[in-house]
């Protein structure tokens, strides 16, 4: 079956410039998360939607980061402003566990997020 | 403070060497898991393993062997006659559900180079 798909798998953004980035999980996953990962901080967490759940939000490192998660299935991180320090790969996964945390995450290809 | 370590930036090993790839944890938390993921130079994480911290029995699967000891908060990953597409980066993850962190902390990776 399909796996986490991603778009786009590369972006690239002039500073203070918006952007929106998509993962489409696995059908039928109820968890997904979004991670950030740079050289200097490896693999961060940043948000955490579980079915009609409130969201996790703990990871986000501004209020300039938002996401969404429409219908229980496909996920949009949105990134405001965006600052150089901004420049990372990020990553979406899903998870079929309804206890959150307790099953294996399949990762998605990621988008390559540069900002000039 | 670091919840998953692992002290091996690189390793550089030749083919049909034996490496094992250390991975220690801190939690207060008596329920939690334990994950290792792969990372090849293509990008994608790629799931390994899930240990319960209710399991403590070892695990073989084809050249691939995981020493979870929770005496020494540890959980060591042990690749048997390496090859060279074991080259990859590698990830040792916790999650703690019941403290609400459902999400993985991940480890800094193990950089692994197989030589021909």
């Amino acid at each position: 079956g399909a796996g986490v798909s991603q778009s786009p798998s590369n972006k690239v953004t002039e500073k203070g410039k918006d952007v929106e980035l998509r993962c489409d999980p696995i059908s039928g996953h109820t968890a997904l998360y979004w991670y950030r990962q740079s050289l200097g901080q490896g693999l961060e967490f940043l948000i955490y939607f579980q079915g009609n759940s409130a969201p996790d939000k703990s990871g986000l490192p501004s209020d300039r980061f938002s996401a969404e998660r429409t219908g229980g299935s496909v996920s949009t991180l949105t990134i405001q402003r965006t600052q150089q320090e901004d420049s990372a790969v990020y990553l979406c996964a899903s998870s079929s566990r309804t206890s959150g945390g307790m099953g294996e995450q399949f990762f998605g290809p990621g988008t390559r997020l540069t900002v000039l | 403070a670091q919840k998953v370590t692992q002290a091996q930036t690189e390793i550089s090993v030749v083919e049909k060497e034996d490496v094992t790839l250390d991975c220690v944890y801190e939690t207060r938390d008596t329920t939690y898991y334990l994950f290792w993921y792969k990372q090849p130079p293509s990008g994608e994480l790629v799931f390994l393993i899930r240990r319960n911290s209710f399991d403590e029995q070892n695990e073989i699967s084809g050249r691939y062997s995981w020493n979870f000891q929770k005496s020494t908060s540890s959980f060591n990953f042990t690749i048997t006659a390496s090859q060279v597409v074991d080259s990859a980066v590698y990830f040792c993850a916790l999650s703690e559900p019941n403290t609400g962190r459902r999400a993985l902390t991940f480890g800094s990776g193990t950089r692994l180079q197989v030589q021909p």
